[in-house]
């Protein structure tokens, strides 16, 4: 079983929906947690991070994250054509430099 | 632009061939890394260096060594290459700040194919 796991879709809505993504992990050592978004042939790019639990929203995009469960949520509202991509979670300890990736949701929003 | 930026984007060889990847950044970062991405998406750390010392080394072949000349540099070579080293090789910097969890910023990834 992996560290961290994540659906790997793909997620089809329409433009305007809520789109709802989510990981799960195993490591309680976890502390911050991160979101990349990741376009078609191209590197991924930070979108996202919270530090231990809570929520934190940056426009249209929400992040959750609760600790006792070992989960955490991506939310994006009104979703537009131009979110399409694939979503990776990310988790690193308190101290270091390794990051666990999820291995991403394949995200689709039609016009 | 300042950017990580990888070199070269496509890499098509034969079994057995010894190639090198490129990596620069100019955004003035102290800590570079090599991450592996398989067909299914996984991204996966292999080295990462910070000031040109080695301060992550994961469980991978010793056929593939990484080298950085100074601390916007890191180049990745890998000797016999196999068919199961066939993935997108993907570059990234970190500048660690106190408090700031070592935000990563990636380069557009460098495909192999081995045949």
């Amino acid at each position: 079983q992996k560290e961290v796991e994540q659906d790997p879709g793909p997620l089809s809505v329409p433009e305007g929906a809520i789109v709802s993504l989510n990981c799960t992990y195993s490591n309680s050592a976890f502390q911050y947690f991160m979101w990349y978004r990741q376009y078609s042939r191209k590197g991924p790019e930070l979108l996202m991070y919270t530090y231990s639990s809570g929520n934190k929203e940056d426009g249209r995009f929400t992040a959750q994250v609760d600790k006792s469960s070992k989960y955490i949520s991506l939310f994006i509202r009104d979703s537009q054509p131009s979110d399409s991509a694939t979503y990776l979670c990310a988790m690193r300890r308190s101290a270091g430099n390794k990051l666990t990736f999820g291995g991403g949701t394949r995200v689709l929003v039609k016009p | 632009d300042t950017a990580v930026s990888q070199t070269p984007k496509y890499l098509v060889t034969q079994m057995g061939n010894d190639k090198s990847i490129k990596c620069e950044q100019n955004l003035g970062h102290d800590t570079m890394y090599w991450y592996k991405q398989d067909s299914k998406k996984f991204l996966k750390i292999m080295f990462s260096y910070n000031n040109k010392e080695l301060i992550i080394n994961e469980t991978v072949p010793n056929r593939f060594s990484p080298k950085s000349p100074d601390k916007a540099h890191l180049n990745l070579h890998i000797n016999s290459l196999e068919l199961g080293d066939s993935a997108v090789y993907f570059c990234a910097s970190s500048q660690a700040y106190r408090g700031d969890p070592n935000v990563l910023t990636f380069g557009a990834g460098s495909r192999l194919t081995v045949l």
